[in-house]
């Protein structure tokens, strides 16, 4: 089975600070990874998604994350956040075969400051 | 491009009462998956609806049954709610039961009273 956690469930910046967020997974088997957003009473948008190539993936509103497989990560981060980067952020797997879930994280609550 | 689409947005019921939800697919996908996000948690996969099947399913009661249509729509029913069906039930749509990529719906913010 597959797992996933989110090391921080909860990160306060600053505006215009760099931001990572913590995300490890665990399979016995051969993943996709997804950091999905969440804004306030709405559903999931998803920011970006590793499939495979190039470790680094660059997704939608300035983020991008790097996939470690020898440390199991998939880390998210932006060099400079903005007040409407507030919102939660769920890190997500899925198996490359078979009829796909997603398993996700339990989230991180990105909060950023004035 | 119409995104997936979720009804009602808000639900209000009583413990024992059941409840449908429906959900339309993002144009041009045929798979449908269904979560459960309780309030600071993460979405817990129900199930998942393609040609009209479900395919696999979660680690949930009977009490939660699905369907799909012929227009790739699917409804999730809940029978004889508990206070603990309380959350956010999140609609997903891709293409193709293999593929990777999940697309998700505004959602029904369910509350049982």
């Amino acid at each position: 089975a597959q797992s996933v956690t989110q090391l921080d469930s909860q990160v306060p910046v600053f505006e215009e600070a760099p931001v990572e967020l913590r995300c490890n997974y665990s399979s016995s088997v051969s993943v996709y990874l997804f950091w999905y957003v969440q804004y306030p009473n709405q559903g999931l948008q998803l920011l970006l998604k590793y499939l495979s190539g190039s470790t680094l993936v660059k997704g939608i509103n300035g983020f991008e994350a790097e996939f470690n497989k020898s440390q199991t990560s998939f880390h998210l981060r932006k060099p400079s956040v903005h007040i409407s980067d507030t919102a939660e952020y769920f890190c997500a797997v899925t198996l490359t075969q078979g009829a796909q879930k997603l398993v996700f994280g339990q989230g991180t609550r990105l909060t950023i400051n004035p | 491009d119409a995104g997936v689409t979720q009804s009602p947005t808000h639900l209000i019921k009583t413990r024992g009462q059941q409840v449908t939800l429906r959900c339309s697919p993002k144009s041009g996908h045929d798979t449908v998956s269904w979560y459960q996000q309780a309030l600071g948690q993460g979405p817990q996969f129900i199930f998942q609806y393609y040609e009209e099947e479900e395919r696999q399913r979660g680690n949930f009661p009977d009490r939660f049954s699905g369907h799909q249509f012929p227009n790739y729509s699917s409804e999730l029913n809940v029978n004889a709610l508990l206070l603990g069906d309380s959350a956010l039930y999140l609609c997903a749509s891709s293409l193709g039961i293999q593929q990777e990529t999940q697309y998700f719906g505004p959602g029904t913010r369910l509350l049982v009273l």
